[in-house]
């Protein structure tokens, strides 16, 4: 079945130093792949998303490149900031064998980024 | 409020008892999922509505767990003669397509629950 494997946490680094959170995928489809952020006391929410090989996602400063060559989906940020304390979920969406479309996770990285 | 709204947010139970959690989703958002965060691990899918049918329940553990959505909008997810190994955050989830390759989920912030 599907799978998404993500670097395990926690992740601590100083307020402007380079992110690299990196992720993994297993599927038997053409996927979607998707971050998603929890930031503390809110429910998850989406950070970026790409649908097809080659596609860059990006936003709030976040980048990750859809390499169908390595099946991978690898988050960056360039200068994190103390706000971007949360933790980070890599998933991928693919058609199940019922017929619809689900989410698969991976376990999550928590990023904490001291002053 | 606009979001997702998960009641109750924190569900202390004791082994062996039923429970009912609740899930209003975004306002014309016709699709609806419930998936299971267990300490340390991702959400797992369970259950998705499209309207008021379930779609796809391939997630659901065993006969235990239970959802309905009557009248396709506010969703209910049902846990008889509960277990400890149940204790996990309960996600809900809306989204406007349906079954889509989009993945934009909306989620609530969860249920948590605890049996003991």
């Amino acid at each position: 079945g599907d799978s998404v494997t993500q670097m395990e946490g926690p992740v601590t680094l100083s307020e402007e130093a380079f992110l690299t959170i990196n992720c993994t995928y297993t599927a038997t489809g053409y996927p979607s792949l998707f971050w998603y952020v929890q930031y503390p006391g809110e429910g998850l929410q989406l950070l970026l998303k790409a649908t097809k090989a080659d596609d860059k996602g990006s936003n709030k400063g976040f980048e990750a490149t859809y390499r169908k060559e390595t099946t991978s989906f690898h988050l960056e940020k360039g200068s994190v900031q103390v706000s971007d304390s949360a933790v980070y979920f890599c998933a991928l969406s693919d058609l199940s064998g019922a017929g619809s479309y689900q989410l698969t996770f991976g376990k999550g990285t928590k990023l904490s980024v001291i002053p | 409020g606009a979001g997702v709204s998960q009641t109750p947010s924190n569900k202390v139970t004791e082994k062996g008892k039923y429970v009912e959690l609740r899930c209003d989703p975004i306002s014309g958002h016709t699709a609806l999922y419930w998936y299971r965060q267990s300490l340390g691990q991702g959400p797992e899918f369970l259950i998705y509505f499209q309207g008021t049918g379930a779609a796809d329940d391939s997630g659901l553990p065993n006969d235990r767990f239970f959802a309905v959505r009557p009248e396709g909008s506010v969703s209910t997810l049902k846990i008889q003669r509960t277990e400890r190994g149940d204790s996990a955050v309960y996600l809900c989830a809306s989204s406007l397509e349906g079954a889509t390759n989009t993945g934009e989920l909306f989620f609530g912030e969860g249920s948590r629950l605890t049996v003991l």
